[in-house]
C-alpha cells in the first residue's frame, strides 16, 4: 500500500528535550515536506526537500531541522524543543512537479512540549 | 508572497441540501494549481478535488465541483447532497508551478452537517 508514514503518531516532552520525528515513503517520491498545523492558522511549511540531500526552509523553519540521506525518509529534528512547537505535525510527499503529482499525506504526530 | 483566505471558520448544512465554501487568494503568479482537502476528526489531510489555473473548466469528483474565477482570485467549493461523512475541517491550497512545490494554505472551514 502506498504511503506516508509518522512516528511517533503522538509525544509528550519537556523544554530542552531533543526529539526526532521520522517520516518515510514508500512511493519513491522526489519531493518531501513537513508541515505544522495550528489552530486558525491552517498548515504552514516547516521545511522541504526537493530530493536526496537537497533541503530548503520552508515559512516557519526557526527551531528545527532535517536531513536527507535516502529517498524515502525525512526526519525532522527539534534539537531543544519549546512550548511554542506545540502543534499538529504532518509530512508530506509527492513526486516533482504538474497537478496531478499529489501531495501525499501522513497520518500527523500530535506533539506536545511541556 | 501568496496568501489564501477562507472568510467562513464555520459553517453548517441539513444533510442532502447543497453548501458553498469560499476561497480567496493573493498571487501575482500566471501559471498555479488550486486545491481543496478535507480533514476529518481522524485528522487525515484528504484531497477532494484540484484545478490548474489556465483551465476555464471548472473541476468535478462526483458531489464536489468547484467555481473558479481566475479573474476574481476565487475558488468556492460546492458540495452537493450532503452526507454525514462529509463533515470535516476543509482547506483551500494554493501552489506555484515550480520552485519549492509548497502549498500555502487557508486557516480551514469546519462544516457541521446536520441530520
Amino acid at each position: 500500500e502506498a504511503q506516508v508514514t509518522q512516528n511517533p503518531r503522538y509525544l509528550i516532552t519537556v523544554t530542552g528535550k531533543k526529539l526526532t520525528v521520522t517520516c518515510s515513503q514508500n512511493m519513491n517520491h522526489e519531493y518531501m515536506s513537513w508541515y505544522r498545523q495550528d489552530p486558525g492558522l491552517g498548515l504552514r511549511q516547516i521545511y522541504y526537500s526537493m530530493n536526496v540531500e537537497v533541503t530548503d526552509k520552508g515559512d516557519v523553519p526557526e527551531g528545527y531541522k532535517v536531513s536527507r540521506k535516502e529517498k524515502r525518509n525525512f526526519p525532522l529534528i527539534l534539537e531543544s524543543p519549546s512550548p511554542n512547537q506545540t502543534s499538529l505535525y504532518f509530512c508530506a510527499s509527492s513526486r516533482r512537479q504538474g497537478i496531478y503529482n499529489e501531495q501525499f499525506f501522513g497520518p500527523g504526530t500530535r506533539l506536545t512540549v511541556l | 508572497a501568496q496568501t489564501v483566505t477562507q472568510s467562513q471558520p464555520e459553517m453548517s448544512v441539513q444533510e442532502a441540501e447543497t453548501v458553498t465554501l469560499s476561497c480567496t487568494y493573493d498571487t501575482s503568479e500566471s501559471d498555479y494549481y488550486l486545491f481543496w482537502y478535507k480533514q476529518p476528526p481522524s485528522r487525515q489531510m484528504i484531497l477532494v478535488i484540484r484545478q490548474e489555473a489556465y483551465k476555464q473548466q471548472n473541476a468535478t469528483e462526483n458531489r464536489f465541483s468547484v467555481n473558479f474565477q481566475k479573474a476574481a482570485k476565487s475558488f468556492s467549493l460546492k458540495i452537493s447532497d450532503s452526507q454525514l461523512g462529509d463533515a470535516a475541517m476543509y482547506f483551500c491550497a494554493y501552489r506555484r508551478q515550480g520552485g519549492s512545490e509548497k502549498l500555502v494554505f487557508g486557516k480551514g472551514t469546519k462544516l457541521t452537517v446536520n441530520p
